[in-house]
């Protein structure tokens, strides 16, 4: 199985700051990787699919990049609305598999 | 629009089964791979079932953990998704999501709001 190691498991910043989550896998994924944000009480939201392309409807602030077995979800200008946990997960084979996920707090 | 309801969640004894339903509408559901992930309380996720999509003959994919215990099927017609889970674990208590994947090339767009199953004595 592939493992997805991701980091930090807490962030706390300041409004209008940017964001940096880490996400290695334990193989190369291809850039099968994806984003998503899961808000308490919500079910997960897709923000990022094929490591670096944004899924409808969610801000341009929000960003992916990375390829083989490194990559990395950027938030430009952290608004208040974007405190959640976040989660990586590769889809380059079965089983699918997901980062620890990260909570990220206002500071 | 695209929806998932899932139900059919609650609280049962160790040992015990359940069948969980996701009720999918607003797109071709014989186009879509359909998924089940799991989140324990206050835990990360963990993709435990999959049913391909007609081209690929509805073929099913499990996780190690529930390999042998859970059935992943689906009613065509009516467009339901059903996770039948038995020799239920506590382990097993999670809020439990159904999912849809287009073909592994788009991963999970949409979700349905969770159902609750609780494994207890």
């Amino acid at each position: 199985d592939i493992q997805m190691t991701q980091s930090p498991a807490s962030l706390s910043a300041s409004l209008g700051e940017t964001v940096t989550i880490e996400c290695r896998a334990s193989e190369d994924i291809y850039s099968n990787l994806a984003w998503y944000q899961q808000k308490p009480g919500n079910s997960p939201q897709l923000l990022i699919y094929d490591a670096n392309s944004l899924a409808d409807g969610v801000p341009s602030r929000f960003s992916g990049s990375g390829s083989g077995t490194q990559y990395s979800l950027k938030i430009n200008s952290l608004q208040s609305e974007d405190v959640a946990s976040y989660f990586c997960q590769q889809y380059n084979n079965y089983p699918y598999t997901f980062g620890a996920g990260t909570k990220l707090e206002l500071k | 629009e695209v929806k998932l309801v899932e139900y059919g969640g609650g609280l049962v004894q160790p040992g015990a089964s359940l069948r969980l339903s996701c009720e999918a509408s607003g797109f071709t559901f014989s186009d879509f791979y359909m998924e089940w992930i799991r989140q324990a309380p206050g835990k990360g996720l963990e993709w435990i079932a999959a049913s391909r999509n007609k081209a690929n003959d509805y073929s099913t994919v499990y996780s190690a953990s529930v390999k042998d215990r859970f059935t992943i099927s689906r009613d065509t017609y009516k467009s339901i998704l059903y996770l039948q889970m038995n020799t239920l674990k506590p382990e097993d208590t999670a809020i439990y999501y159904c999912a849809r994947d287009f073909s592994g090339i788009l991963p999970f767009d949409y979700w349905g709001q969770g159902v609750m199953v609780t494994v207890s004595s």
